[in-house]
């Protein structure tokens, strides 16, 4: 199975920062890599595909980079509604694994 | 409009089986390469990629619960369909189903989700 790694695994920010999340993957995905936001009681909500493509509807200020084992989520002016929590998520694989996740709480 | 419902019991023993269904409105099961996934989240901790089928029948699971795990789906009546045998407390948890549009996809359609718990 290829194992996936985030982080940190929470972290603390104020409106208008710019936040980084860091995933790594336990071997090369490629670029085969999405990312999910997910509220409480809800379903997650995806963000990013293909490493570095922004999903219809998602605001610009999200952006995705990397490609083998190494993989970031930048939101660029953290805003009220980003408050959340973050999973990458391989699909290289037939075997699909999610990373532990990265909850972004208020500073 | 695409959405996906999950079914199923809220409350199961330990050693019962659970059944839990994915129906699909709004895309078919026939379109190829179309996949649906389940995906588990138990309370406070992280998603769990559980099983998948596609449209042609192709079926995948985890590793660590396959020989539990069976997914099935029914064309006529767009829905996707998740048993897992001999359910203890630790299987208790939000399961979710998810679409796919093909292999190189990802994960772009869910459903609103299930809780299920598992306690005699």
């Amino acid at each position: 199975d290829i194992q996936m790694t985030q982080s940190p695994s929470t972290l603390s920010a104020s409106v208008g920062d710019r936040v980084t999340i860091t995933c790594r993957a336990s071997q090369s995905v490629g670029t085969w890599l999405a990312w999910f936001q997910q509220k409480p009681g809800k379903a997650p909500n995806l963000l990013i595909y293909k490493a570095s493509s922004l999903q219809s509807g998602v605001p610009s200020r999200f952006s995705g980079s990397g490609s083998g084992t190494e993989f970031t989520l930048t939101i660029s002016s953290l805003q009220p509604d980003d408050f959340a929590t973050y999973y990458c998520q391989q699909y290289n694989s037939y075997l699909l694994t999610f990373g532990p996740g990265t909850k972004v709480d208020v500073k | 409009q695409i959405t996906l419902k999950e079914s199923g019991p809220t409350l199961v023993k330990p050693t019962q089986t659970l059944t839990l269904t994915c129906t699909l409105s709004g895309l078919s099961l026939r379109t190829t390469g179309v996949g649906v996934a389940w995906i588990r989240q138990p309370p406070g901790k992280a998603l769990e990629w559980l099983a998948l089928i596609y449209w042609d029948d192709d079926e995948h699971y985890t590793p660590s619960l396959q020989s539990r795990l069976t997914i099935t789906k029914d064309t006529s009546l767009n829905q996707v369909v998740l048993t897992l045998t001999n359910v203890h407390p630790m299987d208790t948890a939000t399961y979710y189903c998810a679409h796919r549009k093909n292999i190189a996809s990802p994960f772009d359609y869910w459903g609103q989700g299930t809780l299920v718990t598992v306690s005699s």
